[in-house]
């Protein structure tokens, strides 16, 4: 399993907002160590979404956004369109394990 | 734009050694504070990170894989590179070459490879 745990899926409609949760432990996200975040469109390789807990990279729409607290994060998507349908990879690094590390993946469903 | 490509054999027998190279191209391998990745993803599974390089040659392995795992530099060539010796079939995977960085070995990974699979099988 892995040390990031993830939902593994979730959906919503055109338009709406969806949230994506990551839970780690105080070796990782709480240390405190930033989170990344993934978008991977089947076939392909993932592509960086949110860098450093909540920054987005150039390119990245707005409806993205990401967020950390205590042991978690979040990676929230409002107005929700038909090409956001993909897997969504967290990633940390942990002092313990001395590696970077990610959750399992959340795959988002739009109805 | 920074842009990776990894290649190699797409077939290792078990037992045998799984060896990949990652050209880099749009920006040298020794610039700035960056290191430079390999990670896999089995079929249908979760990413895992395999290790680290840094231009000077330096390294990190995860543990998991440590005893089995090197990876190599080429400057010359803009190129780095992994090996993974005495590979099973829990070791077929698609493997992502990645640049990580700019500031810490904490940091995101970005731009990513397009990705080898690589299958062991006899």
């Amino acid at each position: 399993q892995s040390v990031l745990t993830q939902p593994p899926s979730v959906s919503g409609a055109p338009g709406q907002r969806v949230t994506i949760s990551c839970t780690g432990s105080s070796s990782n996200i709480g240390a405190p160590n930033a989170v990344h975040w993934y978008q991977q469109l089947p076939g392909a390789a993932p592509k960086l979404l949110i860098y450093g807990s909540n920054n987005r990279p150039s390119g990245v729409p707005d409806r993205f956004s990401g967020s950390k607290s205590g042991t978690s994060a979040s990676l929230a998507i409002s107005g929700l369109q038909a090409e956001d349908e993909a897997d969504y990879y967290c990633q940390s690094y942990d002092n313990s394990l001395s590696s970077s590390v990610f959750g399992g993946g959340t795959k988002l469903t739009v109805l | 734009q920074v842009q990776l490509q990894g290649s190699g054999p797409g077939l290792v027998r078990p037992s045998q050694t799984l060896s990949l190279t990652c050209t880099v191209s749009g920006d040298s391998i020794s610039s700035g504070s960056y290191f430079w990745t390999w990670l896999r993803q089995p079929a249908g599974k979760g990413l895992e990170w395999i290790g680290r390089i840094y231009a000077s040659g330096s390294t990190n392995y995860n543990p998991s894989l440590k005893s089995r795992v090197t990876m190599s530099v080429d400057t010359s060539k803009n190129q780095f590179s992994l090996n993974l010796i005495s590979v099973t079939a829990a070791d077929t995977a698609v493997y992502f070459c990645a640049r990580g960085g700019p500031y810490s070995f904490r940091d995101w990974f970005d731009p990513w490879g397009q990705g080898t699979l690589v299958t062991v099988s006899s």
